[in-house]
C-alpha cells in the first residue's frame, strides 16, 4: 500500500505484559514519528527519527517506553510492563523530509491498544 | 509550554450550516499552524496550514487565518456538507522544533 501502515491494529494484553507495535512508513519518508491518543486527550508526542540522527525522545513518558528503527525505515515501539494508563491509540507518522513546519506529516490508521 | 487549545465539542450542525471551529495557540518564536481532520476509519490528514503572521490556509473550502495578534487561528467554512463530517485538531509546530503539538480535536456531525 501506498500509506503509513501499522500493526496490530488492536491489542489487547494483561497489565504486566509488554507489547510491541509496529510501524512501516511510506517508502522515502525519511522522518517518522510516534504519537498517542488517549481518550479525551489530544494527541501527546512521543519520539521522533528523522534518517540516521539520534532519535528526539523527549516525549516518551517512562522507561518503560522504548522505540527503534531499523534500516531507516521500519519501526518498533515497545512498552515493557505495561499498565492500564497505557492504554490509548498509537499513531505512526512519516514524512518525505524533516522539518514539519515544511513538511506534511502522513498518518497511519493507528494501534489500539487495551490493558486489562 | 508551547500549547494548543480547541473550542469544545462535539459539534452539531445542519447540512450548508456556517461552521467555526476555534483555536487559540500559545507559543514562543514564530511557530507554524496547521489544521488536521480524522474521517471515521482513516488516519490523520493534513487539511491546511500557515506558517507566517497572516497567511490564509485553505483547502477543500475550509480557511484559517494565522493571526499572531490574537494568537488564533480559527477553522470556517461557509456551508459544511454531511461529508465534512470527522474529528478535527488544530496544531502547532514549535519554531525550531521537529514536532507538533496537537489540540484536543473537535468532533463535528453534520445532519443531512
Amino acid at each position: 500500500g501506498a500509506g503509513v501502515s501499522q500493526s496490530p491494529s488492536n491489542k489487547v494484553t494483561e497489565k504486566g505484559k509488554d507489547v510491541e507495535l509496529r510501524c512501516d512508513p511510506i517508502s522515502g519518508h525519511t522522518a517518522l514519528y510516534w504519537y498517542r491518543q488517549s481518550l479525551g486527550q489530544g494527541l501527546e508526542f512521543l519520539i521522533y527519527f528523522q534518517g540516521n540522527s539520534a532519535p528526539d525522545k523527549s516525549g516518551l513518558p517512562s522507561d518503560r517506553f522504548s522505540a527503534e528503527r531499523t534500516g531507516g525505515s521500519v519501526s518498533t515501539l515497545t512498552i515493557q510492563r505495561t499498565q492500564q494508563e497505557d492504554s490509548a491509540v498509537y499513531l505512526c507518522a512519516s514524512s518525505l523530509r524533516a522539518g514539519v513546519g515544511t513538511g506534511e506529516l502522513f498518518f497511519g490508521e493507528g494501534s489500539r491498544l487495551t490493558v486489562l | 509550554g508551547d500549547s494548543v487549545t480547541q473550542m469544545e465539542g462535539p459539534v452539531t450542525l445542519s447540512e450548508e450550516a456556517f461552521l467555526t471551529i476555534n483555536c487559540t495557540y500559545t507559543a514562543t518564536g514564530y511557530p507554524s499552524l496547521f489544521w488536521y481532520v480524522q474521517y471515521p476509519g482513516e488516519g490523520l490528514q493534513l487539511l491546511l496550514k500557515a506558517t507566517k503572521a497572516d497567511d490564509k490556509g485553505s483547502n477543500k473550502g475550509f480557511e484559517a487565518t494565522y493571526r499572531k495578534e490574537t494568537t488564533s487561528f480559527h477553522l470556517e467554512k461557509g456551508s459544511v456538507q454531511v461529508s465534512d463530517s470527522a474529528v478535527y485538531f488544530c496544531a502547532l509546530s514549535p519554531w525550531g522544533a521537529q514536532k507538533l503539538v496537537f489540540g484536543q480535536g473537535t468532533r463535528l456531525t453534520i445532519n443531512p
